[in-house]
């Protein structure tokens, strides 16, 4: 079956430094990926998505993501982390053939000033 | 352009009574998704509506819960009754067709408490 797994469920940075979230998912095929954040009392956001070509993708708010098959990873990263970053993060993997999303649990990313 | 409007924002009921929240996608959308997330679990699609047809509820818990997209537009989710274990936040959310290359946007949510 499908899945998909945050193995961070917290994550404290100062605010400048480098980010990167972590995300493995169990799928068969070419997956779709997406990363979504969801700021508090927000829904989500879509941040960036991947569905094949190039393994970088870019997003927004200055976020990347980048596609290892050999690894089954997308992990999410920022060079420098703002305050206004801090929400929740969560990884996604849409199942071809339908039109569903497996979520991931999620990561909270906490800024420190 | 205005976004996915939910209501209300919170709601506390007792367990065994109903509950209904609703949902107005964007205009021209014609695919709404009803999630449900449960604290410190991810967004778990509960069903899936394309204009006013159910694409996927398979993980909606039909002896309980029940949806309906009236006229394709609105959509209005059901809980009747409700268990402690309902109590979650419930997103809606609307895209322009189905398809998992179609950005689906999410309004802000319901969050429901059973005690």
């Amino acid at each position: 079956a499908q899945s998909v797994t945050q193995p961070d469920i917290h994550i404290t940075v100062s605010e400048g430094a480098s980010l990167e979230l972590r995300c493995n998912y169990s799928y068969g095929a070419t997956p779709y990926l997406f990363w979504y954040v969801q700021s508090p009392g927000q829904g989500l956001q879509l941040l960036l998505k991947y569905f094949s070509g190039d393994t970088l993708v870019q997003g927004i708010k200055g976020f990347e993501a980048e596609f290892k098959r050999s690894q089954s990873s997308f992990n999410l990263r920022k060079p420098s982390v703002h305050w206004s970053d801090a929400a929740e993060y969560f990884c996604a993997v849409g199942v071809t053939g339908t039109y569903k999303y497996i979520f991931g649990t999620g990561t909270r990313l906490k800024v420190l000033a | 352009e205005a976004g996915v409007a939910q209501s209300p924002r919170y709601k506390i009921i007792e367990k065994r009574q109903s509950v209904a929240f609703w949902c107005n996608p964007i205009s021209g959308h014609a695919t709404l998704y009803w999630y449900q997330q449960i604290l410190g679990q991810g967004p778990k699609l509960l069903i899936q509506f394309q204009n006013n047809g159910v694409v996927d509820d398979s993980q909606l818990p039909k002896d309980r819960f029940s949806a309906e997209r009236l006229k394709g537009v609105d959509s209005t989710l059901k809980i009747q009754p409700a268990k402690l274990e309902d109590s979650a936040v419930y997103l809606c959310a609307s895209s322009l067709d189905a398809g998992l290359n179609t950005e689906a946007f999410f309004g802000q949510g319901t969050r429901l408490t059973v005690v």
